[in-house]
């Protein structure tokens, strides 16, 4: 199947601080990328879709400020954390679309533990 | 809110199939059934999709009800490695937008006993 890299894989930072985290999709071209979050022992929760060249679409809830996405290429989308929190401690995974019709198919990546002391 | 309805465990014997249940009785005519599944501490992998016909793959089997509103993901010999959560979606691929977004539900937690 088809691969997509997150990086960092793991990060502590301290409260205050911003965190960036990379989406690569290695085989193929996506022009829709999405990011999700993960807290312990729950489901994976939508926070926004990035599309390649436009503005990011945020779930309700979610607040675009502090969660900025950039999807700069086909191939790349960051999602920053800003000013980060504890609460924001989090497993963040990105997710790449590819194909059309009946043959789309999202891929995820690994995933991106985030631990804000 | 997830449209589908799955157990929250099952438990499965080493080398024995398992079939994954999942009600969707709300499902509408453009709605893919897709199935993903997350391992421990990993992002979900894709397992497989299908629309009105049954479905095979390397991975697995989907058996899909006639009338559409129900599945069931079937895996043939059960591993060790199986031992994740699976998550019965729908996708609505022709409605374009957020409607063709992965919402993910609480999903099925599958254990393996050796």
């Amino acid at each position: 199947g088809a691969v997509v890299s997150q990086h960092p894989s793991r990060v502590i930072c301290k409260s205050g601080t911003s965190v960036k985290i990379e989406c690569r999709s290695l085989d193929f071209q996506a022009t829709t990328m999405f990011w999700y979050r993960q807290f312990p022992k729950q489901s994976l929760m939508l926070m926004a879709t990035s599309n390649e060249g436009s503005k990011a679409t945020y779930e309700q809830g979610v607040e675009k400020d502090k969660f900025l996405i950039n999807h700069a290429s086909l191939t790349l989308s960051t999602l920053t954390v800003t000013s980060a929190h504890p609460e924001d401690s989090s497993f963040y995974i990105c997710s790449a679309r590819r194909g059309q019709g009946f043959q789309e198919t999202q891929y995820f990546g690994p995933g991106t533990r985030l631990l804000v002391l | 809110d997830a449209k589908t309805t799955q157990p929250n465990s099952m438990e499965s014997n080493e080398e024995e199939p398992v079939h994954l249940p999942c009600n969707h009785s709300t499902i509408s005519g453009t709605d893919y059934i897709h199935w993903y599944r997350q391992l421990p501490s990993q992002g979900p992998e894709y397992v497989i999709h299908g629309l009105t016909s049954n479905v095979n793959n390397r991975m697995a089997s989907l058996a899909i009800a006639e009338d559409r509103k129900s599945s069931t993901l079937i895996l043939h010999r059960a591993t060790l490695r199986d031992a994740a959560v699976y998550y019965c979606i729908l996708r609505d691929v022709i409605g374009g937008g957020s409607q063709g977004n992965l919402i993910f539900g609480k999903g099925t937690k599958l254990s393996v006993k050796p």
